[in-house]
Formats: C-alpha cells, sequence, structure tokens
C-alpha cells in the first residue's frame, strides 16, 4: 500500500513561519490533504491539492507540491498559539475514497 | 448542519469481549469510513460503506466488522477484544460526488481494553 512519512516535531516562536513536510510514495494521479488535529478532537481538513499542481494558497496556509521527489510541505504564515495541533498528511487515489495517512507532525507554538 | 457524531465517546471493556461503536454522518452524507489511531501506528483505514455496502477495505483481521444502515448511519464491530484493540476509532463521512472526497471527521470513540 502507499507509504506516507512525516517529522514527529517541530517547535516554533509565535509569528515565524511554520514548514510541516510529507513525502508520499504513489505514482498515480492522487489527491493531498492536510488535516489539523487538537486534542480529544478528530480531524479537521484544512486544504487539499492534486498531484498534477505545484502549488495552493489557501489565506495563511500555502501547500507546495514537489511530484518529482513525492514531496509536499504545509506552510503555515504568522503562526499563532492556536496552530499548536497535530497536523496529518494524507493520500488518496484519485477516484479512490481510501485514505492514507502520515504518523502526524506536532507543532508546537511557543508565545 | 450537525457534524459527525461519534457514541459512546469513551468505553472501557474487557479482552475476549465485543463492542460496538456507531457513527452518524453529517446529513446528506453517503460514504463513512472508519479509522483506528494509536500512538504506534498512527491513523489506519479500517473500511467504508457507501449505500450499505463495504465498497473498501484495509488490512485488518476478520474480528473487525462493519454496517451502514439505510439512513446512512454506520456501526462497526469489534469481536474477540485483544489488549492491542485499545484505540481512539476515528469515523469520517463524505458526500461522495466525484473527487476529491472531503471526509469530515467525528471527535472519536477512545476505546480501552483491559
Amino acid at each position: 500500500g502507499e507509504d506516507v512519512e512525516q517529522s514527529l516535531f517541530l517547535s516554533v516562536r509565535e509569528g515565524d513561519s511554520s514548514v510541516i513536510n510529507c513525502t508520499y510514495t504513489d505514482s498515480s494521479s492522487t489527491y493531498l490533504y492536510w488535516y489539523k488535529q487538537e486534542p480529544g478532537a478528530g480531524l479537521q481538513l484544512l486544504t487539499y491539492i492534486f498531484s498534477n499542481m505545484d502549488m495552493k494558497q489557501d489565506q495563511r496556509l500555502t501547500v507546495l507540491l514537489n511530484k518529482k521527489d513525492k514531496h509536499l510541505s504545509l506552510r503555515i504564515a504568522d503562526t499563532q498559539t492556536g496552530d499548536s495541533a497535530i497536523y496529518f498528511c494524507a493520500e488518496s487515489p484519485y477516484n479512490f475514497n481510501k485514505f492514507y495517512f502520515g504518523s502526524g507532525t506536532k507543532l508546537n507554538v511557543k508565545p | 448542519k450537525a457534524g459527525v457524531t461519534q457514541t459512546p465517546r469513551y468505553l472501557i471493556k474487557t479482552r475476549g469481549q465485543q463492542v460496538t461503536l456507531s457513527c452518524s454522518p453529517i446529513s446528506g452524507h453517503r460514504s463513512v469510513s472508519w479509522y483506528q489511531q494509536t500512538p504506534g501506528q498512527g491513523l489506519q483505514f479500517l473500511f467504508e460503506y457507501f449505500s450499505e455496502t463495504q465498497r473498501n477495505k484495509g488490512n485488518f483481521p476478520g474480528r473487525f466488522s462493519g454496517r451502514q444502515f439505510s439512513n446512512s448511519r454506520s456501526e462497526m464491530n469489534v469481536s474477540t477484544l485483544e489488549l492491542g484493540d485499545s484505540a481512539l476509532y476515528l469515523c469520517a463521512s463524505s458526500q461522495d460526488r466525484g473527487t476529491p472526497y472531503e471526509q469530515y471527521f467525528g471527535p472519536g470513540t477512545r476505546l480501552t481494553v483491559t
């Protein structure tokens, strides 16, 4: 099956930019997603990108996709303490409602 | 619009018992997926139901089963519980009207097996 990998931890100061990285293995057409999980809660969809795109921007969030290296990143501009959470990268093959998640990156934002 | 609801939120069971978890999707959503979340294995896909039929399946033993009702509500069942089944079980629903499949997650059921 598909393999999605993320680094486990990231610590930044409030106001800085955060960059969370993810690598995936599926070589076919796929959607790539970013989810956020706060303590005691389910996952919240933040954004997604199709594998034929390079970049997507949505307010403070920027997703960059390097198709050659199968590398996905999520940049959060002006990171706030409320952004502290676990961020999951996920991949879903085109036309299949079946998701493969990374292990999650715990983002700690220091005031 | 109400979100995805899961009941119960917390459950404690003994090894060997069985358990049933329930998920009510967002109104109008016809697809329901189940995931197991553990610190060691992360989020793993269990199965997906659409129109009362299992459409996709992950790599879990037959002790894990599910079903979906005509109103799209879904249940998952785990028989002969093992200590390793302790996890957060997440349910997600989606409209299933073309890609991308935007899955909306419930808060989860925390199962502890003793």
